[in-house]
């Protein structure tokens, strides 16, 4: 599975969007980009994942840059309590590949009141 | 859903004794896995089971680990014996593994382990 690239740490104000940038040059056409994340003290959550679209959910929204080299999850009003490590990852989907991921250091995200 | 369940939540032991993590994956899921993360070297696979089976223990890090799943709802994760440098947080999660796709992992709250 392709490695990423995330920067170590990042602030960002209550109320405001968190831009969460992740690089993946190497990503191949059939590899999805997925998002965890974990707050302290708790098991890694997992938050949205997409191939070439843009997602949404009730959490986050993910962007994809349509060479794929890229994404962004986007926290659109983060609060206190979305302070956490990040991790992007990406992985084929199909049978097996859950064990293949790599997780990497993860972005830690302080959101400051 | 009352999600994947570790216990203990902590468990202080001395060098030398057994240590036993439990685990309950969710209902329906048939891929259990067991991670430590440590600050060192981030989270690590030791072990992957798919219909209670088994099929990557390459992350085990010697004999002294071992893990089984004796049915769909309960696994167990044994160190013995403990050493300090075995001191780690470990998580188990669980996904569903099958016709072609792979659900997100799920994880639980882990077992923060501290061997003196």
């Amino acid at each position: 599975d392709a490695k990423t690239t995330q920067p170590t740490s990042m602030d960002c104000a209550e109320g405001r969007a968190a831009n969460l940038p992740c690089n993946h040059s190497t990503i191949s056409g059939n590899e999805y980009v997925y998002w965890y994340r974990q707050i302290h003290s708790q098991g890694p959550q997992y938050i949205i994942h997409g191939l070439k679209n843009n997602e949404t959910n009730e959490m986050a929204s993910l962007i994809i840059t349509e060479d794929r080299k890229s994404s962004t999850l986007i926290l659109p009003h983060a609060t206190l309590r979305d302070t956490a490590v990040y991790y992007c990852i990406v992985r084929r989907r199909n049978a097996g590949n859950n064990r293949k991921l790599i997780w990497g250091l993860g972005t830690s995200l302080a959101v400051n009141p | 859903d009352a999600g994947v369940i570790q216990s203990p939540r902590h468990e202080v032991t001395e060098m030398g004794q057994e240590v036993t993590l439990r685990c309950k994956p969710i209902s329906g899921h048939n891929s259990l896995f067991w991670y430590r993360q440590t600050m060192m070297r981030g989270l690590e696979l030791l072990i992957y089971f798919n219909n209670n089976v088994p099929i990557d223990d390459s992350g085990m890090p010697e004999d002294r680990f071992s893990a089984k799943m004796p049915n769909a709802s309960f696994s167990t994760l044994k160190i013995q014996p403990s050493e300090p440098r075995d001191s780690a947080v470990y998580f188990c999660a669980s996904s569903f593994s099958g016709q072609g796709i792979n659900s997100p992992l799920h994880f639980g709250n882990g077992t923060r382990l501290t061997v003196t």
